[in-house]
């Protein structure tokens, strides 16, 4: 158990909803980074937060954004929910401590599989 | 486009065989990391491979890292089934953020 919880597991959605999905960090990490997983596919990077601040972004549309709170937990935010956002949405939490060789390896969750109908 | 092509894309072999799948890139990663997941779950991080020509050993597992660290291969002694799953390889990139191939999907035949 790598100590990355997400919520929640599984979740029904009709096309044009909007969709929060919740992940905690593992204790001691700062940085935490969303992926969807279609069906059959390797993680797609979406976002990274490190301090409360997005730091990266991958090929998504703003209609996908986040947060990071102070106690580094994220949330995972899709608006206008389309069918092809049907996917198992992962996020992954790591510490990030800007000196070479401070960065932590990057930890998992189970995962949300969301279902857009 | 897919930055990390991992082959063969679906391997199914039967206990006790041995099995290589690949992890190849076009471009240049400061690591390279090995998952291993099953359905439902998130992926399990196996081994991170940082130096070109590294190899590192986890129990029957052995994992290679290309000189030009550019590619990886995973080997696995005398198969079980409980190494069925899909294996993913990840490379790191600027931010550490992770470009995944689509795995390898190995299935262990009692």
């Amino acid at each position: 158990e790598t100590g990355v919880t997400q919520s929640p597991t599984h979740l029904i959605k009709t096309r044009g909803q909007q969709v929060t999905l919740r992940c905690s960090s593992q204790s001691g990490h700062n940085t935490v980074s969303w992926y969807q997983q279609a069906l059959g596919q390797g993680p797609q990077f979406i976002f990274q937060y490190y301090r409360e601040e997005e730091n990266g972004r991958g090929n998504f549309p703003p209609r996908f954004s986040g947060l990071q709170f102070p106690n580094y937990s994220s949330e995972l935010n899709v608006n206008a929910l389309e069918l092809d956002d049907s996917a198992l949405y992962l996020c992954a939490s790591r510490y990030a401590g800007g000196r070479i060789g401070s960065n932590t390896e990057a930890f998992f969750g189970q995962g949300t599989r969301l279902t857009v109908v | 486009t897919q930055l990390l092509e991992q082959s063969p894309q679906f391997l199914s072999i039967q206990e006790g065989e041995n099995l290589t799948v690949y992890c190849n890139s076009s471009s240049v990663f400061s690591s390279l990391q090995w998952y291993r997941q099953e359905p439902g779950e998130g992926p399990v991080l196996l081994v991170t491979v940082v130096t070109g020509g590294e190899v590192k050993k986890l129990k029957r597992l052995t994992f290679q890292f290309g000189d030009a660290r550019k590619d990886s291969s995973l080997h696995i002694t005398a198969a079980q089934p409980g190494d069925t799953g899909l294996y993913l390889c990840a490379g790191a990139g600027g931010n550490n953020r992770l470009a995944f191939g689509k795995g390898n999907q190995v299935v262990v035949i009692p």
